[in-house]
Parts: C-alpha cells; structure tokens; sequence
C-alpha cells in the first residue's frame, strides 16, 4: 500500500517563509504532487515533481528526494490568502493519492 | 479557462435511497477521477475511470457505487443505496494525462444522508 504523513497543523507570521514536509512509503510512483485547498473549496494544483531536486512556482517550491522518501513544500512572502490545507500527493499508475492535509495558519 | 463542472452542488437524501452524481469533466481529458472528503479530513480515492473502464479502484468503492460515461461528456457516480456514512463533499477530478501530471477537480457535491 502507500501512506503519506505530514504535519496536521502549522503555524507562521505573514511575510515569512514556510516549509510543510511529507513523507511518504510507496512500492512505486510518477512523481509528487502538492495541492491547495481552502475552506469550502476544491484541492487545486500547486506543483508537481517528477525528478528529484527543486521545482519552482513563483513564491511556492516544492522539492523530491526519492532515496529519502521525504518531499517538502516551501512558501514564500506569506500572505494572508495563503491560509489554508496543503496536501502532499503520490501520482500512481492509475490513482493519486492524498496525504491527510497540513492546516497552515498564518498570523498577522 | 476549461472547467470540471459538478452538479448537484448540495444534495440530501433520505438512508437508503439511490444517488446520482453529475460530471462534466475538461472536454480533451481522458483520465477520470472520483474523490471523496468527509468534513475536515482528507481527499479520498474512490475510482479512476480510462477508456471508457475502471481502471482502479479503492476499498471504499463496494458495489454499493458505480460510475459511468453514458455519453461524450458526462461522467457520473451512482450510490445505490445510501448510508448515513456517506455524507461528504464528493469532487470529480480530471487529467489529460493520468497519474503523472495535474488534477483539476470540480467544486464537488455535497451528499447529506439523513
């Protein structure tokens, strides 16, 4: 099977940067994914790594290291907007699987 | 910007009864998705759905549910007899091109069982 773990909760100021890391097991995958949702709202897309190493997105990157099983995404200059889940992904043959989500709260 | 579309956005229904949930998923994508989410937890796998097939599908998805293609663009997820269980948020998602690239997801129904 695969099982992803990340943080439940993280906290950090506005204007600051922000790493949520993910671990993950798995026989075997594509790539990871991360993935934003707000409160009411629907997962969408932040990033996607195929490759090991650094991807970057405007004030998101997201980073893969295959032989550590560990992936990590990366906000910058936080805003307020940024208040919401972040949810790290496995993309499988025919299936993406969602980690349990990471609530970011960010104060003023 | 193309869209997956979702209808109904809220349904309730009475234990026991037949659901049907709508799609319409990115009109060139291939890959189909159903996902669920209990309020506050996390995105659930239901089924993924390719060339008119399923192509995988998790535990969660018993023979209680069911999903089809009945035309060129619609994509549907039937629950047949519904369980108090079963409420959530249930979002459609959509892939041009399968498990190694993006999801776009519809804004989901949400299933209250009463």
């Amino acid at each position: 099977g695969q099982s992803l773990e990340q943080p439940s909760e993280v906290t950090a100021v506005e204007g600051a940067i922000v790493q949520i890391n993910c671990t993950y097991q798995t026989s075997g995958f594509y790539g990871l994914s991360w993935y934003q949702q707000h409160d009411g709202g629907a997962p969408t897309f932040l990033s996607y790594n195929a490759l090991d190493g650094l991807e970057e997105t405007g004030r998101f990157s997201s980073f893969l290291s295959r032989s550590d099983s560990y992936g990590y995404l990366l906000l910058q200059e936080l805003q307020m907007k940024d208040s919401a889940s972040y949810f790290c992904a496995l993309n499988r043959d025919d299936k993406i699987i969602f980690g349990k989500g990471t609530r970011l709260h960010i104060l003023p | 910007e193309p869209e997956v579309t979702q209808t109904p956005s809220h349904q309730v229904t009475q234990m026991g009864q037949e659901v049907i949930l709508r799609c319409v998923p990115i009109s060139n994508h291939l890959y189909f998705y159903w996902y669920r989410q209990i309020l506050g937890q996390k995105v659930e796998f239901l089924v993924s759905f390719y060339n008119n097939e399923i192509s995988e599908k998790s535990e969660i998805f018993d023979d209680q549910f069911s999903v089809e293609r009945p035309d060129g663009s619609n994509f549907t997820l039937k629950i047949r007899s519904t369980k108090l269980e079963d409420s959530a948020m249930y979002f459609c998602a959509s892939s041009g091109t399968g498990g190694t690239g993006e999801l776009f997801f519809g804004e989901g129904s949400r299933l209250t069982v009463l």
